[in-house]
């Protein structure tokens, strides 16, 4: 199993709708969660953090399920200047590697 | 947040030569990452940088080919040596702030050797 996987894209979804993307991780130890967000030949950008009480920023919203090893990302209200990659972050804790996902795609069109 | 200046942001490469990277950070860091990212690819560590200390690469990566310097807490460089088609990918230098784990990476290096 790999360290952390996410959901197969590309995700082409219609402007002004809802979309979800999940990721497992598989060491129950791993102490920090983010979504980054990149576009296409640029760097990765901090999205959001995510905790296990949920977080919320505008039509971004992060769950941690640490009983299940998953966070989630949805977006709500879709825009065409939402499509980009997004990275599933996983940090174990001390001086641990960093774990990245693969990325999803996602894709928003008129 | 860290605000971390990398350059050259692309270049295009003949086989057999060899390029340096260079990234510059706005604040000190213990540590400094230096990361691949191939085409359709997620990012791989190669290598993490340590200033006052050789750095400590992962495996796969070795210092001759990747050779890496840290003259200071605010400065790093990667130079990819002896180039092949199949060093072309995107290169990235990355800082961790250790207060929230948070991750920021400079703009990235765009490399094609032909």
């Amino acid at each position: 199993r790999k360290e952390v996987e996410q959901d197969p894209g590309p995700f082409n979804v219609p402007e002004g709708a809802t979309v979800a993307f999940n990721c497992t991780y598989s060491n129950s130890a791993s102490q920090s969660f983010f979504w980054y967000r990149q576009d296409c030949r640029k760097e990765p950008k901090l999205l959001m953090s995510v905790y296990s009480s949920g977080n919320e920023d505008g039509r971004f919203t992060a769950q941690l399920n640490r009983a299940s090893q998953y966070i989630s990302l949805l977006i709500r209200d879709s825009k065409l200047s939402d499509s980009a990659t997004y990275l599933c972050v996983v940090v174990p804790g001390g001086y641990q590697k960093v774990t990245f996902g693969t990325g999803t795609k996602l894709q928003v069109i008129p | 947040s860290a605000v971390i200046s990398q350059k050259p942001s692309r270049d295009i490469c003949q086989r057999g030569t060899s390029l340096t990277i260079q990234c510059q950070v706005d604040s000190q860091v213990t540590m400094m990452f230096w990361y691949r990212q191939q085409p359709g690819q997620s990012l791989t560590l190669i290598a993490t940088a340590n200033q006052g200390s050789e750095a400590t690469y992962e495996s796969g990566f070795v210092i001759d080919k990747f050779p890496i310097s840290r003259p200071n807490l605010t400065f790093s460089t990667l130079t990819v040596s002896n180039m092949s088609p199949e060093d072309s990918s995107i290169y990235l230098c990355s800082v961790q702030d250790r207060t929230n784990e948070k991750l920021f990476f400079g703009s990235g290096t765009q490399l094609s050797v032909l």
